[in-house]
This record gives structure tokens, sequence and C-alpha cells, in this order.
């Protein structure tokens, strides 16, 4: 079946830092794939997409390709800001379900 | 826009109690879902509905029990709790099930069972 792995947290960096977390997902067909954001005591809000491979997903300075041949969808930011500590989740949507999450990475950002 | 509200925000319950998770959404969305995450686990799927009358199980539906009469609400139904069920509930719409559709959630619902 689907499935989304990312990497385990926390993920403790320094303001200024770069960061990535990597995601992994298991998929028959071509799925779209996401990263969400969750902020503490928040619920969850789209970070970034991308619905096709190669496509590249854009936002707040967060990035993320989805690469078919390694069956990926890595989240990167060049200089991370302790606005950014938060829990990201990569999912996956295949045509007539719903998203299918990822266990979560916590990222805390220090000043 | 209000988006999707859900409500309560916090609730306790008693072991065997029977209580009504509400949601709703003002968007007209078609496609709605519940999720419960819970430390470690992430999001997993309880049921889901992609439209007024339909519902389906997703990953873990066991103690849970959905209906869609409007588009607007989607209530989550535990008939009668369990400390298991103790977690943190988020539902979810999208305007349709088509798999490039953002899904917009509510704040959650932080449900502890003693």
């Amino acid at each position: 079946g689907n499935s989304v792995t990312q990497m385990e947290g926390p993920v403790t960096l320094s303001e200024e830092a770069f960061l990535t977390i990597n995601c992994t997902y298991t998929a028959t067909g071509y799925p779209s794939l996401f990263w969400y954001v969750q902020y503490p005591g928040e619920g969850l809000q789209l970070l970034l997409k991308a619905t096709k491979a190669d496509d590249k997903g854009s936002n707040k300075g967060f990035e993320a390709t989805y690469r078919k041949e390694t069956t990926s969808f890595h989240l990167e930011k060049g200089s991370v800001q302790v606005s950014d500590s938060a829990v990201y989740f990569c999912a996956l949507n295949q045509a007539g379900t719903a998203l299918i999450f990822g266990k979560g990475t916590t990222l805390s950002v220090s000043s | 826009n209000a988006g999707v509200t859900q409500t309560p925000k916090f609730q306790v319950l008693k072991t065997g109690q029977s209580m009504t998770l509400q949601c709703a959404q003002d968007m007209n969305h078609e496609y709605m879902s519940w999720y419960r995450q819970d430390p470690g686990m992430g999001l997993r799927l309880i049921h889901y509905s992609v439209g007024a009358g339909i519902t389906d199980q997703g990953e873990v539906p066991n103690g849970y029990n959905v209906s869609r009469s409007t588009t607007e609400d989607f209530p989550l139904r535990l008939l009668s709790a369990a400390p298991s069920q103790t977690s943190v509930y988020f539902c979810a719409s999208s305007y349709s099930g088509q798999k490039n559709t953002e899904a917009f959630f509510g704040q959650g619902t932080r449900l502890t069972v003693v």
C-alpha cells in the first residue's frame, strides 16, 4: 500500500543554518506530494506541494523537488529562522483517497 | 471566512461515555476527513466522506462512527470511549478528492479519556 517515511526528529538547528528533512514514499501510480507544517497549538497548513515528477514546490524559502527515480520529496531551506520551529509532515495523495502522512519531524531553531 | 471549525477544543471523558466531535466547513468542500494524531504516529485517517450521504473507513475506524447529512458538517461519534482514544483529533476538508487538491485543517480537539 501507499506509505510515507520521513526522517526521525527532533532536528535542532541554530538560526541561519541549512535545513534538510528527508522524505521518501511508496505508492502505486503517480501521487501528488505535499509538505504540511504544524505550529504549536494549531492545525496543519499546507507549506508546499508538487504534482508530477521533477516539479519543485516552494514557499517561504522552503523548497522540495519531486524525484520519481528515488521516490523522494526532501524539504530544504537555506537559512532557517526561529519562527520556523514547528512540526513538518510529508504527505502523499492518490486520487480518490485521503492524504497519507509521515510521522512528522519536529524542528527547533535557536537564536 | 471561518474555514474548518472544530468543537470542542478540549474534552475529558470517562471510560464508557459517548460524545460527538463537531466539524463544520464553510468552503462548500465535497471531501471531508477525520484524523487522529498521536506522538510518534503522525496523522492516521479514521473516516472520510466524498460527499453528503457517502462515508468510508480509513486506517483506524474502530470505535468511531460518522455520518454526512449535509455538505457542511461531518461529526465524529465515539460510542463508548476508551483510554486508547486519548488523542488529538483533526478534521480536514478539500474541494475534491483529486490528488493535487489542498486540504484545510481545523484547529483540533484534544480528547482525554480517563
